[in-house]
């Protein structure tokens, strides 16, 4: 089975730009959640999209945003970006909403906002 | 509010000697508690888990970790370390029961690195 894939791997952008990441669940996981981890900190979480909605979010502004797909693929979309932003994003895919079904992660995307 | 706290920023240890990383948490209701493992620009590995049941859990690469519900700990251990388990390890709780949201909360990590 193939597990959780992130891409791009790496992302350099302007601030004020704006930018999509994406994530492919791992075979059979239909619930996606995205962490954000800054440099030196552990991940924090973002949101997560069961069955293409969002039912969950963390302490993140709307201009955080995401799409679950009927193959249970997803974006992770940061618009207006600022220096802040600057951190590696992971995915996470899970075989559900219920916390014992534990979550697989992708190696994620950093992200470096200049 | 849940909290985890990873009690050492940094591990150092010499090869082949014992570790135990450490890690409480704060939680008025039951957790389920995980320690994942991550290498230099990768993503998270799970470790280990502790849903229910037996309290002592074994992990993969000879790790294990022992729920403490009196101390709210969950401390993780290797008897014999290796050059090659020098990474970052972080400890990771979610609300037991229902549905979860996804919402982990993280340590901050512990840094640990083995010397030959």
């Amino acid at each position: 089975e193939t597990g959780v894939t992130q891409s791009p791997t790496h992302l350099i952008k302007t601030r004020g730009q704006q930018v999509t990441l994406r994530c492919s669940s791992q075979s059979g996981h239909n619930t996606v959640s995205w962490y954000q981890q800054a440099l030196g900190q552990g991940p924090q979480f973002i949101f997560q999209y069961y069955r293409e909605e969002e039912n969950g979010r963390g302490n993140f502004p709307p201009r955080f945003s995401g799409l679950q797909f009927p193959n249970y693929s997803s974006e992770l979309n940061v618009n207006a970006l600022e220096l802040d932003d600057s951190a590696l994003y992971l995915c996470a895919s899970s075989l559900g909403t219920a916390a014992n079904y534990g979550y697989t992660f992708g190696s994620g995307t950093r992200l470096t906002v200049v | 509010a849940q909290s985890v706290t990873q009690l050492d920023s940094q591990v150092p240890v010499f090869e082949e000697a014992p570790v135990e990383l450490r890690c409480n948490y704060s939680s008025s209701v039951s957790v389920y508690l995980f320690w994942y493992v991550q290498y230099p620009n990768q993503g998270l590995q799970l470790l280990l888990k502790y849903l229910s049941g037996s309290t002592l859990v074994k992990g993969i690469n000879g790790f294990e970790a022992e729920f403490n519900k009196s101390q709210t700990s969950f401390h993780l251990r290797k008897p014999s370390v290796h050059i090659s388990d020098t990474a970052e390890y972080f400890c990771a709780g979610v609300k037991a029961g229902g549905t979860s949201y996804g919402k982990l909360t993280f340590g901050q990590g512990t840094i640990l690195t083995v010397h030959p």
